[in-house]
């Protein structure tokens, strides 16, 4: 089974202040996705990338910057932080035919004060 | 732009009785659709997703039958189990590997004893 790390897994913020949300993947997939999850709104596509130095902005980007500096490694970025980006943000790699599928790791909860 | 639609946020059943979740889809291509579980507090995992030629996937006593002149790919079982508990999302993708995948707002299954 295909291993997606995220890190910190909980994070507490102030509004104004930057964050950095980490992602390692092990598997050499060069797909990878940042996703986050509120109720009544279910997952939604912030940032993703289809290989080292490559980043494209998703469906909501506006707020977030994201860094893809290797293969393994994708970044996702709040320069100045909202209340409004309090939610559960999900980092994934696959979406290729080979891997035929998502994998998702466990989420980091942020909370922006 | 794509949708995908979850009618019931929560659906509520006994163990044993059968289980239907709606999901229905707007594409202006022909997507592959796929169905998410996500048990409490672990990541989001396939659970199926349709094929090209039109057979009918199956997983864990789960499955789903694209209809694309309903547009809907809803979720079925025969019966109900405990473990069944969980949130599953739908969503669709332009391609098979399931990149940019969208997601319905997702429906959470509760099953009672």
């Amino acid at each position: 089974e295909a291993a997606v790390t995220q890190s910190p897994r909980n994070k507490v913020a102030v509004t104004g202040g930057k964050v950095t949300l980490s992602c390692n993947q092990t598997n050499n997939h060069n797909n990878m996705y940042w996703y986050r999850q509120d109720t009544g709104h279910g997952l939604r596509l912030i940032h993703y990338s289809y290989g080292a130095g490559s980043t494209e902005k998703g469906d909501i980007p506006d707020g977030y910057k994201a860094s893809r500096p290797s293969q393994e490694n994708f970044s996702l970025i709040l320069e100045l932080a909202t209340p409004s980006q309090t939610s559960v943000y999900f980092c994934a790699s696959g979406g290729t035919i080979s891997n035929e599928r998502l994998f998702f790791g466990h989420g980091t909860k942020l909370s922006v004060l | 732009g794509d949708s995908v639609t979850q009618t019931e946020g929560l659906v509520t059943l006994t163990e044993g009785l059968p289980v239907m979740l709606n999901c229905t889809y707007q594409s202006t291509y022909s997507p592959f659709l796929f169905w998410y579980v996500q048990h409490l507090n672990e990541a989001p995992k396939l659970l199926l997703k349709s094929f090209t030629d039109n057979k009918r996937p199956e997983h864990q006593g789960f499955h789903a039958t694209l209809h694309k002149s309903s547009s809907s790919f809803h979720l079925q079982k025969s019966s109900a189990q405990l473990s069944d508990s969980a949130l599953y999302y739908c969503a669709l993708s332009h391609t098979e590997g399931a990149d940019r995948l969208t997601f319905g707002k997702g429906t959470q299954l509760i099953i009672q004893p």
